[in-house]
């Protein structure tokens, strides 16, 4: 049974550095053509592509978003991770971690999703 | 960047009627492998989005076969055959074959 939880500090302001991690289970990030993706969607609004990670260690960036996103993971702890710099107001969303098909590339499991806040 | 252009519903619509979502990419989505990279995920009110159909046409495991999607390589429309409450929400269009993107979303209303 594939499961992913994402996790994060809730709350942060301007300017400050937002770390989050994807704790999954049921499948392994190191098994060939599996990835995570981090997707995010502010309140009321659609859903926003943010970053993937593969299990090679190939990492592709939303280019809007690029140079304030690392990805990365910790295979043996089935957990990814997202970071985003320099945060502001517009980076309040509901933040999702999904598990990519290795057969279809497709978001095939997702997480529940956790609330970020930015405010000061 | 690809973008993903979706249409809207005459919302709300009767339960039990057929209706046709749209969507539309700025280039085709069709690769080398002879397989289209548009997907269809449906995120009903208050949950997380699920996949409903990959590769245009195939729908995802557990999916009823209400859902059907069929396309070109750049315009797409999931069809929803006799809407049902559970159907409710919003439907998004997402690309993969140039990086990711999602298309605005399509709401569908229940009479």
């Amino acid at each position: 049974q594939v499961t992913l939880k994402e996790s994060g500090p809730g709350i942060l302001q301007p300017s400050q550095t937002l770390s989050l991690t994807c704790t999954f289970s049921g499948f392994s990030l190191s098994t060939y053509g599996m990835g995570v993706g981090w997707i995010r969607q502010p309140s009321g609004k659609g859903l926003e592509w943010l970053a993937n990670i593969w299990w090679d260690d190939d990492k592709y960036y939303n280019p809007s978003l690029k140079n304030r996103l690392t990805i990365s993971k910790d295979t043996s702890n089935n957990q990814a991770f997202l970071k985003i710099t320099n945060v502001d107001t517009a980076d309040t969303a509901t933040y999702y971690c999904a598990r990519i098909s290795p057969i279809t590339t497709s978001f095939d499991y997702w997480g529940q999703g956790v609330m970020v806040t930015v405010s000061s | 960047d690809i973008v993903m252009t979706q249409g809207a519903l005459p919302n709300p619509v009767p339960s039990g009627e057929s209706v046709s979502i749209t969507c539309r990419s700025s280039k085709s989505l069709l690769y080398s492998d002879g397989k289209t990279y548009l997907n269809w995920y449906l995120q009903r009110p208050g949950q997380s989005p699920q996949l409903l159909i990959y590769w245009m046409s195939t729908r995802a495991s557990g999916v009823s076969d209400r859902f059907s999607g069929s396309g070109s390589g750049t315009d797409f429309t999931l069809k929803i055959s006799g809407v049902e409450a559970e159907d409710v929400g919003v439907y998004y269009c997402q690309q993969g074959l140039e990086l990711y993107t999602f298309g605005a979303g399509t709401k569908l209303e229940l009479k």
